[in-house]
């Protein structure tokens, strides 16, 4: 089993949808939870950080963590065609970190 | 803040030659800088973890002989691959992290290598 899990997709939602990407995880000791953009033929953007359980907002992006579920989701709202991209779930006990193998968004105008 | 860079961006060499890749945090110092590859449209591959002035860990799977990583500085750590081969084509990319482990990492723009 994967430590970590992700639905590949494809995704593809017309302009102004709201986005919803999850990834799941099988190690209650994981802490630390991060989302990336990733853009084709470029880096891991960090997106959002997270520690332990709860939400975090950052402007349109909106971070989900359930431990209890094993759990975690990023929205995005009012989407735009500048968020197509990659998204990648990250997530550890802290010592590592573990990469989900990221979903692709296509926002269409 | 928080920006990696990494140089070359692109290389293409021929088979049997070695090629550096170089990773740099600009405004930050780096405890701890790792090196990924990832093949497209999967994720990213953990090949090493090194700390500052210390050997680089490899996880399994991944020679050391012919991954060779230097972190020299708090600030750059390189990677070569040695004698590429085609099966050595890939995207490899860079992070760095301000704190050993529960440091978020923040990646470079990564380096296309070409084997021919």
């Amino acid at each position: 089993q994967k430590e970590v899990e992700q639905d590949p997709g494809p995704l593809s939602v017309p302009e102004g949808a709201i986005v919803s990407l999850n990834c799941t995880y099988s190690n209650s000791a994981f802490q630390y939870f991060m989302w990336y953009r990733q853009y084709s033929r470029k880096g891991p953007e960090l997106l959002m950080y997270t520690y332990s359980s709860g939400n975090k907002e950052d402007g349109r992006f909106t971070a989900q963590v359930d431990k209890s579920s094993k759990y975690i989701s990023l929205f995005i709202r009012d989407s735009q065609p500048s968020d197509s991209a990659t998204y990648l779930c990250a997530m550890g006990p802290g010592n590592q970190f573990y990469f989900g193998t990221g979903t692709s968004l296509t926002v269409i105008p | 803040g928080a920006v990696v860079s990494q140089h070359p961006s692109r290389v293409i060499c021929k088979s049997g030659t070695s090629v550096k890749i170089e990773c740099r945090s600009l405004d930050f110092q780096a405890t701890t800088m790792f090196w990924y590859r990832q093949f497209p449209k999967q994720s990213l591959m953990l090949m090493a973890t090194s700390n500052e002035g210390s050997k680089a860990t490899y996880e399994q799977g991944v020679e050391k002989d012919k991954f060779l990583i230097n972190h020299a500085s708090l600030t750059l750590s390189t990677l070569t691959v040695t004698s590429a081969h085609p099966e050595d084509s890939s995207f490899y990319i860079c992070s760095a992290s301000l704190r050993e482990g529960t440091d978020t990492q923040y990646f470079g723009p990564g380096t296309r290598l070409t084997v021919l």
